[in-house]
Order: C-alpha cells, then structure tokens, then sequence
C-alpha cells in the first residue's frame, strides 16, 4: 500500500526567502504526485503534479516540485516567499490500482 | 455541473441527532471521494466510490457513518447519532483528467453542540 509523509506540520520563512516543503511517499509501483494547496478559508486546490513525463514540475504561483525515485521524494519549493504563500500544503500519492493518498499536510507562515 | 457542490454549506445539529451531507459531483466522473478535515487537521480519507465497484469503506470512523451513491452520481454522507467529536468540514472530491487530479467541493462545515 502506498502512503505519503510530510516532514514539518509547520514551516516558517521569511518573505523572500526559499520556501521548501518536504514530500516522501512510499509505493510499489511507479507513482503519480501531487501537491495541492489550500488558502485561509478556501477548498483545496491543485498546485502541480508529476504523472511521469518530466521529473522537475512546474506549478503555478511560481512553485515546482522535482520527483527523485531514489529518494522517493517529491519536496516543493519556491525560490522567494511571498506573503500570499501562506496557506496549507498538501501532498498527495496516487497509482493505478489504488486510492489518492493525501499526506497530514504542511502549513506555511511567510514572516514580513 | 461545472463543479463539484455539496450542501448544506453549514450545518449545527445537536449531539444525537442524524446528518446527511450530500456531494453532487462534476457529471461524467466516476470516481467520488469523501474526506473529513478537522481543525488543524490533514485530510483524512474516509469512503471512495469508483464506478460500479463495491465502495472503499476503510476510512469510516465507527458503523454510525455510512455513505451512498445512487445512479453514480449523487452521493450521501449520513452520520448517525452525531458526536462532538464528529464536528469538522466534511469534503468531496472527484478525480479526473486521466491521472486523478482531485477536484474538491467547497465542503459542509458540521458543528455537533
């Protein structure tokens, strides 16, 4: 069974700053990721996903995210924080043969 | 629909008392998820509805949940005898694009008094 596992419930940066958020997930067969993000007091949204084309995936907002097989890792980042960045991040691991697995989640603070 | 929706937005209901929460998914999606995510909480997966499949139940919490899908389409959550425990925004979802990407609905925020 696959399953996915965010390090840090809650990460703090500066505005400007790299953002990085931690992904790994554990599958036996190749896997799709996903990131989603949900802002204060709004639904989730899709943020970027890997489906096995290319390894480093761009998502929108300025975020991608680079799938490493020998690290079963699939960590966001940023390169500059933005006040707007503040919300919860999502990771999520889906095969073909099984259900979408989302991780605890990540919450991100951007400090002015 | 455009959309996935689900009503109520809000519901407040009495300890004891039963809920349905319904998802009208976006037509032509298969597959239905429900979620529940509780303050300060990830997402914890509760039931999956793929086609005509027997449903994935493995996530619902105790027998007083039960949710079902008529006609593939509509789906109901019902929470029997309600807990305070039980309070938390409930989310549906509908995968699609080839590779499931998640599509929520906006979610029913449940408050058990």
């Amino acid at each position: 069974a696959q399953s996915v596992t965010q390090l840090g419930s809650h990460v703090s940066v500066s505005e400007g700053a790299l953002v990085l958020l931690r992904c790994n997930y554990s599958s036996s067969v190749p896997p799709y990721l996903f990131w989603y993000v949900q802002y204060p007091n709004q639904g989730l949204q899709l943020l970027l996903k890997y489906t096995s084309a290319a390894t480093l995936v761009k998502g929108i907002n300025g975020f991608e995210a680079e799938f490493k097989k020998s690290e079963t890792s699939f960590h966001l980042t940023k390169p500059s924080a933005h006040m707007s960045d503040a919300a919860e991040y999502f990771c999520a691991v889906k095969t073909s043969y099984d259900k979408v697995i989302f991780g605890p989640g990540t919450s991100l603070s951007v400090i002015p | 629909g455009a959309g996935v929706s689900q009503s109520p937005s809000n519901k407040v209901t009495e300890k004891g008392k039963d809920v349905e929460l319904r998802c009208d998914p976006i037509s032509g999606h298969t597959a239905l998820y429900w979620y529940r995510q509780s303050l300060g909480q990830g997402l914890e997966f509760l039931i999956y509805f793929q086609g005509n499949s027997a449903p994935d139940k493995s996530g619902l919490p105790s027998d007083r949940f039960s949710a079902e899908r008529t006609g593939g389409s509509v789906s109901t959550l019902t929470i029997q005898r309600t807990q305070q425990e039980d309070s938390a925004v409930y989310l549906c979802a509908t995968p699609g694009g080839g590779t499931d990407t998640q599509y929520f609905g906006p979610g029913t925020r449940l408050t058990v008094l």
